[in-house]
């Protein structure tokens, strides 16, 4: 079974709207991370946030937000107030467990954004 | 503060040829890795280090794939010998415990 599914393969959001990717993971572990990168045309990647399986508070970094629904295991990105330079591959991933086992990510198959003006 | 910096950031190369690519992890951080990330199989993990020592190396495809980490500064992923399926962007990361992982620019291979 796929750990973290992203559904979106692609989208588009007018500039100045919010956009919503869905993420999905699946884990029998207590503990684990869950994380959002955003890769641009450029090819980097680039962590955006943050939120582990115990933070009651919704993860947010600026126009990122995390929306964690942890009994339907899933932590959607919202993207609020759309910027030309949104568009770009977008991937949650997720670290299970503690110690050496905790140290890997496995990342989802991505959701790819383009932000139209 | 410099980021995690690869090098090169395009390698093109013939079949049967050794490929080596080179990672300096950022300063301070204990653990690295390398993943790789093609259109067919996306982000896949090939190897990680903590503290320079291999920890898990399950996703290395075959043995034409090998890493070291001779210092906490410096790490190769090595193909020898080359094969056209192992054209790709490979990733090196870093982090400390507990912390985010940082990517390198990635080295776009091609391997001819």
């Amino acid at each position: 079974a796929q750990k973290i599914t992203q559904t979106q393969p692609g989208m588009f959001v007018q500039e100045k709207e919010a956009v919503t990717l869905d993420c999905t993971y699946d884990t029998s572990d207590q503990s684990y991370g869950l994380f959002w990168y955003k890769q641009p045309s450029s090819g980097e990647m680039i962590f955006l946030i943050y939120q582990g399986s115990y933070d009651e508070q919704n993860a947010t970094e600026g126009r990122y937000s995390l929306n964690f629904q942890k009994a339907r295991k899933s932590a959607n990105l919202v993207i609020s107030a759309s910027q030309l330079g949104d568009s770009a591959m977008y991937f949650c991933a997720m670290r299970e467990g503690r110690g050496a086992a905790g140290n890997k990510l496995t990342f989802g198959g991505g959701t790819r954004v383009l932000v139209k003006p | 503060d410099a980021g995690v910096i690869q090098s090169p950031r395009h390698e093109v190369t013939e079949m049967g040829q050794e490929v080596t690519l080179r990672c300096k992890p950022i300063s301070g951080h204990d653990y690295l890795f390398w993943y790789r990330q093609t259109m067919m199989r996306g982000l896949e993990l090939l190897i990680y280090f903590n503290n320079n020592v291999p920890i898990d190396d399950s996703g290395m495809p075959e043995d034409r794939f090998s890493a070291k980490m001779p210092n906490a500064s410096f790490s190769t992923l090595k193909i020898q010998p080359s094969e056209p399926r192992d054209s790709a962007v490979y990733f090196c990361a870093s982090r400390r415990y507990n912390s985010p992982l940082h990517f390198g620019n990635g080295t776009r291979l091609t391997v001819t």
